[in-house]
């Protein structure tokens, strides 16, 4: 069973409206957990990282939330844009650096 | 600032032969990290080079190995390979620590027939 979940596997919405993309982890303890975004066929580009003494973080239009009690992750898009769409990916990188990748979620931002 | 390069971008093989993927980090990074990404099975952790030494490695067999050269630039190579190596190779590289930002190649798409 993979250490990190990712829900919904894909989603379409309008631009100009929000979404929000939830990250379930079960490794523990971690250093920190990273949220990437993932244009197709291009490498994927960070978004945030969050340690996990971290509950927030942002970046534009983007902020991403950690609560370390219930190990959940979510990545909200404020105000969505045509470039949006791509594959947001969640990383949890423990200490010892065996990373653990969500399989994403695949965003589809119509006009 | 120049960002990641792979090379080559695109790699046609058959089963059984080997390959070389070449990686070179932004310059002053010296750690790099190699990984595979497949439609089934997502990004995976292949190894992880940091000043010349594989500094962490994922649960991939010995067919893949990896090194780095002294100007920290990194090649990848996977021997016998299988259909099932067919997939994106990235490369990222970052300053060094674990919480530090990695910035990643375009990859290579290798395709095993």
């Amino acid at each position: 069973k993979n250490q990190v979940e990712q829900s919904p596997q894909s989603l379409i919405i309008l631009e100009g409206k929000n979404c929000t993309l939830q990250c379930n982890y079960t490794v523990s303890p971690f250093s920190n957990l990273r949220w990437y975004k993932q244009d197709t066929g291009r490498g994927p580009v960070s978004l945030t990282i969050m340690t996990f003494s971290e509950n927030t973080k942002s970046n534009g239009r983007y902020t991403a939330t950690l609560d370390a009690d219930t190990k959940q992750s979510s990545l909200h898009i404020t105000a969505s844009q045509l470039s949006d769409s791509a594959s947001y990916i969640c990383v949890v990188i423990p200490r010892d650096y065996k990373l653990s990748f969500g399989a994403g979620t695949t965003v589809t931002v119509r006009a | 600032k120049a960002g990641v390069t792979q090379t080559p971008r695109y790699l046609i093989k058959t089963r059984g032969q080997q390959v070389t993927l070449s990686c070179s980090p932004i310059s002053g990074h010296r750690s790099v990290s190699w990984y595979q990404q497949t439609p089934g099975q997502g990004l995976q952790f292949l190894f992880e080079y940091f000043s010349e030494t594989q500094r962490n490695k994922g649960n991939f067999p010995g067919r893949f190995s990896g090194r780095q050269f002294s100007n920290s630039r990194s090649e990848m190579n996977v021997s016998t390979l299988e259909l099932g190596d067919s997939a994106l190779y990235l490369c990222a590289s970052s300053l060094g620590t674990v919480n530090k930002e990695q910035f990643f190649g375009p990859g290579t798409r290798l395709t095993v027939l």
